[in-house]
């Protein structure tokens, strides 16, 4: 199965934008491309959820390019509150055509004062 | 405003013991799935269900089984406790497979020794 690949690690300071990337070379055309927050001891929660070109809600903004093989997550004006692990979801269709939703590895992104 | 709840939230079991993780969501969702997690790994689906009576194998099934015979509920089985079955495990339920957000329970701290 095709796999999503983000970043393992970033850090980022109090008030600066965060941007984010997750490839996903093999997503299937009726696919969203979903992100999740994940704290310690929690369940991930969803952030954001595209389908093309750019997404934007209260806590971020998804920006999806025309070949939808990667998308970008933007976090603007980060707080230490925004430290945790980022997750992009592609759903990959597995032979037969079963929904196997993918994880990536997650992004830890740690913000400092 | 249940969402998804997970029994036990800790668990150790002995190599060959048997467990049931408990999974059940006060949503009507029809899509259930199980993740596991484990360091460096990101979340890795088991097994998941479109709907009562339905279920799939995920992208690592071995060591368990599932069964949905109510919306509501989608416990996990393992029949014979390994060591490498120590992970934390994860619910989620969602409306709709592929494109609506899946709801994460808060997990189950499994260790098998």
């Amino acid at each position: 199965l095709a796999k999503t690949t983000q970043p393992i690690s970033m850090d980022s300071y109090e008030g600066q934008e965060v941007n984010i990337t997750c490839s996903h070379n093999n997503i299937a055309t009726n696919d969203y491309i979903t992100w999740y927050q994940q704290f310690p001891s929690q369940g991930p929660r969803f952030i954001i959820q595209g389908y093309k070109t750019k997404v934007t809600n209260e806590v971020a903004s998804l920006f999806i390019p025309a070949d939808r093989k990667s998308s970008t997550l933007s976090l603007p004006r980060v707080s230490l509150s925004d430290t945790a692990v980022y997750y992009c979801l592609v759903g990959i269709s597995a032979t037969g055509g079963s929904y196997i939703p993918t994880f990536g590895r997650g992004t830890s992104l740690i913000v400092h004062p | 405003n249940a969402g998804v709840t997970q029994t036990p939230k800790f668990q150790v079991l002995k190599t060959g013991q048997s467990m049931t993780l408990q999974c059940a969501q006060d949503m009507n969702h029809e899509y259930m799935s199980w993740y596991r997690q484990d360091p460096g790994m990101g979340l890795r689906l088991i097994h998941y269900s479109v709907g009562a009576g339905i279920t799939d194998q995920g992208e690592v099934p071995n060591g368990y089984n599932v069964s949905r015979s109510t919306t509501e509920d989608f416990p996990l089985r393992l029949l014979s406790a390994a060591p490498s079955q120590t992970s934390v495990y994860f619910c989620a339920s969602s409306s709709r497979q592929g494109g609506s957000p899946l709801h994460f329970g808060n997990g189950t701290r499994l260790t098998v020794t």
